[in-house]
């Protein structure tokens, strides 16, 4: 069966400091893979989403990054972080886009707080 | 432009009382629908999807949700509330023509009364 990882579950950063938050998925391949944010009170916002190795589309524009190094591995970095960017930031996979509707399956989350 | 709208943002029921939560797309075509549940501090949980077919589905958890063409609507019910169905759900839209793209609603927020 499928799952998917993400870590770390809890992160507490100063402003300005490095972000790295890595997702992984298992029991799949050739795997479409999303992040999304959710601010407090608030809906989920698309950041990124990949549909391939090195192939990575912005949703929104702003100081964060996404990368595909591996065909299950979906990283989220940003050189300085700001206030703005605490959140709840949750990792996804879809099976590849083909003519049914495929659900996305999302990962346990990671919760970051920028002091 | 394309939307989800989840109009209630917080609804309290009585443990054992039904439960409607509303979701409406604003889309020219049919697209896919789907509802999930997300309890605190966790990731979202798919309770049921639809494609084509019967306009009533079922879910997991004793949920269904029964999509209306005419009223652009894909509202979640459930017979009776159990406590442990207090969460959070978003309704979610997929068009064939955006890939594999989700649209979310901004969710309501179900708190249960004991």
């Amino acid at each position: 069966s499928q799952t998917i990882h993400q870590w770390p579950a809890t992160l507490v950063q100063p402003v300005g400091s490095p972000l790295s938050l890595e997702c992984t998925v298992e029991g799949t391949s050739n795997p479409n893979l999303y992040w999304y944010r959710q601010a407090a009170g608030r809906g989920l916002q698309l950041l990124f989403y990949s549909v391939g190795i090195g192939q990575i589309s912005s949703e929104v524009p702003q100081n964060l990054s996404a990368s595909r190094p591996q065909d299950r591995q979906f990283i989220l970095s940003s050189k300085k972080l700001l206030l703005s960017d605490s959140g709840f930031y949750l990792c996804a996979w879809s099976v590849r886009v083909g003519r049914v509707g495929n659900e996305q399956f999302f990962g346990p989350g990671t919760r970051l707080t920028v002091l | 432009a394309q939307s989800v709208t989840q109009p209630d943002i917080h609804i309290t029921v009585s443990e054992g009382a039904s439960l409607e939560l509303r979701c409406n797309y604003s889309y020219g075509a049919t697209p896919y629908l789907f509802w999930y549940v997300q309890s605190p501090g966790q990731g979202l949980q798919l309770l049921l999807k639809y494609f084509s077919g019967d306009t009533l589905v079922q879910g997991i958890k004793g949920f269904e949700a029964e999509f209306k063409r005419s009223q652009s609507s894909f509202n979640l019910r459930k017979p009776s509330v159990h406590w442990s169905d207090a969460a959070e759900y978003f309704c979610a839209v997929r068009l064939e023509s955006a890939g594999n793209m989700l649209t979310f609603g901004g969710g309501t927020r179900l708190m249960v009364k004991p």
